[in-house]
């Protein structure tokens, strides 16, 4: 099982609104992570989880909360959101820091708009 | 701060050229270099990871070569498919900047 799961694949919210997108890995892997994609721009990373703590954090606004529950498992938990958040949010995982394991396995991602 | 840059931009070409996608990155002290495909509006998918102390790696149709010392890594595709049609990211991971980067980006289109 090398797989990533992402939910919801889509979200729609006002900026008023709470919601929390969902990421999953069963590989056994050690580091995940949050990026964040524009349309027709690379990926920017957010936040980076090693062993279930907070590692990086790439001065994201307060209004992207992350949190890892355990070891499988990465929310992102977003309020008051602006209509500019509105992008592909892709969720990674490595068996390690992937700047020294490398091979980073992403998920499919959650298509944000934000009304 | 690490400066990933991709050329071309942009490419067309018919199905079955020989394709070489070129990535140059600034700060040499990276551990290794991964090359990745995305599909409009989906996930990256890894092809080909290189460690640092590698110059080279291969899978099926695809090599990708690495020269540290000056900064630039190379994907070559063999006897392109229109299935090979999607961009192209590569993401040295650097020591000092503790994260991988990504570039720019090559958006590959094969005809048939």
């Amino acid at each position: 099982d090398t797989e990533v799961t992402q939910t919801p694949k889509h979200l729609v919210m006002g900026m008023t609104n709470k919601k929390s997108l969902k990421c999953e890995q069963h590989m056994g892997h050690r580091a995940m992570y949050w990026y964040k994609q524009k349309a027709k721009k690379p990926p920017e990373l957010m936040f980076v989880y090693s062993y279930e703590k907070l590692s990086i954090n790439e001065s994201v606004p307060s209004r992207f909360s992350p949190e890892c529950p355990n070891s499988s498992l990465l929310n992102l938990h977003l309020h008051a959101l602006q209509p500019e958040d509105s992008a592909l949010y892709l969720c990674a995982s490595s068996p390690g820091l992937a700047i020294y394991t490398g091979e980073l396995f992403f998920g499919e991602g959650s298509r944000l708009t934000v009304l | 701060k690490q400066e990933v840059t991709q050329i071309p931009a942009a490419l067309s070409v018919p199905e079955g050229e020989n394709l070489v996608l070129n990535c140059s990155f600034t700060d040499s002290a990276i551990y290794n270099l991964q090359w990745f495909r995305q599909d409009p509006g989906k996930g990256l998918t890894s092809l080909l990871l290189i460690q640092s102390s590698q110059r080279e790696q291969t899978s099926g149709r695809l090599n990708a070569s690495l020269d540290k010392s000056s900064g630039r890594s190379t994907l070559y595709i063999a006897a392109s498919q229109p299935g090979d049609s999607a961009t192209y990211l590569c993401a040295p991971g650097a020591g000092t900047a503790s994260k991988l980067t990504f570039g720019t980006g090559t958006r590959l289109q094969v005809t048939l």
